[in-house]
Order: structure tokens, then sequence, then C-alpha cells
């Protein structure tokens, strides 16, 4: 069974609106939880490890302002992402390690951003 | 060079066809390998984890060479449900993956 879900599963937006992504490790709990963007045709690619009770880290040309990240319990990070612009509209998936290095991803969100 | 690089493909076979993918990584101090499975739209889902010098699961097998820097995935007998993209992941030293830009699969019948 899933051990990461996320919510929603796909989410539809007007453009500046922001949108929150739920990201939750189900039966573990998660220090560390990661967020993945994907575009059509694209590898995933990685842009911010959550560190609960702590800032997020981004990886280099991610605006940190744009996209929140708060990751305020074991089992918990969300994903905020503000003023969304059409650009920003992609597959957002989050992974969580159990048991060591293995990580379990998330089922995605699709957001659209008209 | 990219820290992990795979043939972008596709591959297109036939049932039953034998079919192997190969990954190369930059980083030689890596002692973690994966093979995850992505189907169109969907989360990328773990196939096989590889540790060692390989791995085998029923008609999948994924052999390490440390030496060369390389990891091969091969699937015997394949079958239309094997269609999906195959990524090669390497995690770094904080627990970052790093992606292959993953391998199209396409078995025909």
């Amino acid at each position: 069974g899933a051990v990461v879900s996320q919510h929603p599963s796909w989410v539809i937006c007007k453009s500046g609106t922001s949108v929150k992504i739920e990201c939750r490790s189900l039966d573990f709990q998660a220090t560390t939880m990661f967020w993945y963007r994907q575009f059509p045709k694209q590898s995933l690619m990685l842009m911010a490890t959550s560190n609960e009770g702590s800032k997020a880290t981004y990886e280099q040309g991610v605006e940190k302002d744009k996209f929140l990240i708060n990751h305020a319990s074991l089992t918990l990070s969300t994903l905020t992402v503000t003023s969304a612009h059409p650009e920003d509209s992609s597959f957002y998936i989050c992974s969580a390690p159990r048991r060591g290095v293995t990580q379990y991803f998330g089922p995605g969100t699709r957001l659209l951003v008209l | 060079r990219k820290e992990v690089e795979q043939d972008p493909g596709p591959f297109n076979v036939p049932e039953g066809a034998t079919v192997a993918f190969n990954c190369t990584y930059s980083n030689s101090a890596s002692q973690s390998f994966f093979w995850y499975r992505q189907d169109c739209r969907k989360e990328p889902k773990l196939l096989m984890s590889v540790y060692s010098s390989g791995n085998e699961d029923g008609r999948f097998t994924a052999q390490l060479n440390r030496a060369s820097q390389y990891i091969s995935l091969l699937i015997r007998d394949s079958k239309l449900s094997d269609s999906a993209t195959y990524l090669c992941v390497v995690p770094d030293s904080s627990y970052k993956l790093i992606f292959g830009s993953g391998t199209r699969l396409l078995v025909r019948p």
C-alpha cells in the first residue's frame, strides 16, 4: 500500500492565487522530505529539502519566497506555490526516506494555472 | 558530465524480448543505487535496490560495476505492462536523489 500521500491530486487555479500541497508520510516519521517538480517529458527536478523543525533547503534557481515549505510535524510537509502563474503548471511530487536511503514518492499533484 | 546518465531510448521491443538498460554515475563514492519505474502521469515507484554487485527479482536483474561506475537493468520475457520509463537513481551523501533522465521502454504485441 501507499506509504506517502499527497493532497490534492490535481488543482486548477487562476493566475495570481496561491496553492497549498500537502505531503504526508503514512505510518512512519520523516524528519526530511523532498519536493520535486516534473515538466512533460522531463525527469524529476529536486526543488527543495524539507526539514522538520527548521528551514527548508532550496536548490539553486528555486525561489524560496515563491515556493514556501513548512514541515510542521514528523509526518507532514506542505508546499505553497504563491502567486501562481501559468509557467508554474507542472507535476509536483514529494518523497520521504523510510528505513534509511530508500525513498518513497507521493502520488503527485498536477497543477494547472490558467 | 552529468551525475547520472541514461540512454533516453525509446526502446521498442516485442513481447517476450530481453532488454537491457545502462546507467553511468559520476560519484565513485556512491554506495547505493536504485531503479525506479515511472508510468505516464504517475509518480516513480521503486523497482529495485542495488547495494552490492547486483540484485535479481523475477524477470528483473540489476547489476553494478563499481570499477566502470555503471548499473544495468535487464528485463527478461518482456510484458506489455513493462512499458514505462525506467529511472536510474543515485543518492548523494545527504540522501538527495540524483535522477537520470530516464529510459523509455515500449513493449509491443
